[in-house]
């Protein structure tokens, strides 16, 4: 079965600081991988997602993730975080048929000015 | 901009209650889902659908039931709503296996 694990429940940076957060995931096939966002009493929204090709995947308000197939890893990176990016962020995994998703805890990024 | 739209928003309900929860997707996806969340835990899916007259259980147990007789339409019902209940219950749609879900902005409900 597949699995995702997101390091860190919070995560705090400043405002101008690298945004790194961390995901593993396992899974018993090529993985589809995702990134969402959710913001204060909204739905997930897409950032960016792996299915195949390049694995530098560039995504939504300049964030990007690299597929790291030998380290099972999916981190999320942005060189330099924005007041408005803080929200809670959550790394998903496809299902061996690829009908549905599973979910990390999701990582809460906290900016300070 | 996905349109996927989750009615009511907030509702606060007493116990033993019937509620249903409404979804409605305007994209023509076939694969619908519904998920619960709660503070600092994962994504729990509850239930899905490949399409009309298609509904399977999800990896969280649940009191719930879903029916799917239109493509755009996904409610969840409880029949009898208790304070377990209580959490945020998003609804979620996606086209093709490697497309990303969509989702409404969830009904976060309180039984009471």
């Amino acid at each position: 079965a597949q699995s995702v694990t997101q390091l860190g429940s919070h995560v705090s940076v400043s405002e101008g600081a690298l945004v790194l957060l961390r995901c593993n995931y396992s899974s018993s096939v090529p993985p589809y991988l995702f990134w969402y966002v959710q913001y204060p009493n909204q739905g997930l929204q897409l950032l960016l997602k792996y299915t195949t090709g390049a694995t530098l995947v560039k995504g939504i308000n300049g964030f990007e993730a690299e597929f790291k197939k030998s380290e099972t890893s999916f981190h999320l990176t942005k060189p330099s975080a924005h007041m408005s990016d803080a929200a809670e962020y959550f790394c998903a995994v496809s299902d061996q048929g690829y009908s549905t998703l599973t979910f990390g805890k999701g990582t809460m990024l906290l900016v300070s000015p | 901009e996905a349109d996927i739209y989750q009615t009511p928003r907030y509702l606060v309900i007493g116990t033993g209650k019937k509620i249903t929860l409404e979804c409605s997707q305007t994209m023509g996806h076939d694969k619908m889902y519904w998920y619960q969340q709660d503070p600092g835990m994962e994504l729990h899916l509850i239930h899905y659908s490949y399409g009309v007259n298609s509904t399977e259980k999800g990896d969280l147990s649940s009191e719930s039931t879903v029916s799917r007789i239109r493509t755009e339409h996904f409610p969840l019902t409880l029949e009898s709503a208790r304070p377990s209940h209580t959490s945020q219950y998003l609804c979620a749609s996606r086209g093709q296996d490697s497309s990303p879900l969509h989702f409404g902005n969830g009904t976060r409900l309180t039984v009471t």
